[in-house]
């Protein structure tokens, strides 16, 4: 099936540092949308995107749908301890049922106060 | 505006019983899909509903069913319980138009443990 490539798996950073992480994919993606997971909890939505080389922010959270259509990537600045959790990028296949999201495996995140 | 709400948030069974699992979605929502969390296979996508239809459909086994109803609360059944079927399971509703902009919203999720 389908697949998403996130990287990194785990981060564990100093208060303050900025965070990067990215999905790619061999597929072509009509969306891509960035999740937070607490433990115990469902994924909240952070940033959609919806078109090739769009740039939106959210807070110190800012993400870009790559040019490609098959990549993108978050960025946090300036992280604080309520950063810590899961980050799952996800999207919808060209082509695939809108009921159906692609997710990557997550990048666990760990902010030292 | 209420969001997704997922009941019972934690189960407890054994193998071979069948478990009934439910969600309401964020009102106005009428496509309510469902996933599969576990630490190996992440998250996985089961199946989703719309207007009481199944749209879509994942790779699951038969054992893995669902309905949905007309004020587009949705049920999930395993039947036939095994251990890995021990998981996170999650619902997601959204307007269901099918656009690229349908964006969709988790509930809390129910966990089930299979002894």
């Amino acid at each position: 099936g389908q697949q998403l490539n996130q990287s990194p798996q785990s981060m564990f950073i100093q208060e303050g540092e900025d965070v990067s992480m990215n999905c790619t994919s061999s597929s072509i993606f009509n969306t891509w949308l960035w999740y937070k997971q607490d433990p115990g909890e469902g994924p909240v939505l952070l940033i959609a995107l919806y078109k090739a080389g769009e740039l939106t922010s959210n807070g110190r959270l800012t993400a870009q749908f790559g040019i490609t259509r098959k990549d993108s990537f978050l960025n946090i600045s300036a992280s604080i301890p309520s950063d810590v959790g899961i980050y799952f990028c996800a999207g919808h296949v060209y082509g695939g049922s809108q009921g159906n999201l692609i997710f990557g495996k997550g990048t666990k995140l760990s902010v030292k106060p | 505006k209420a969001g997704v709400t997922q009941t019972p948030r934690y189960l407890i069974k054994t193998r071979g019983q069948q478990v009934t699992l439910s969600c309401s979605p964020i009102s106005g929502h009428r496509s309510v899909s469902w996933y599969q969390q576990t630490p190996g296979q992440g998250l996985q996508f089961l199946f989703e509903y719309f207007s009481e239809t199944q749209r879509n459909k994942g790779n699951f086994p038969g054992r893995f069913s669902g309905r949905q109803f007309s004020n587009s609360r949705s049920e999930m059944n395993v039947s036939t319980l095994e251990l890995g079927d021990s998981a996170l399971y999650l619902c997601a509703s959204s307007w269901g138009s099918g656009g690229r902009t349908d964006t969709q919203y988790f509930g809390p999720g129910t966990r089930l443990t299979v002894l």
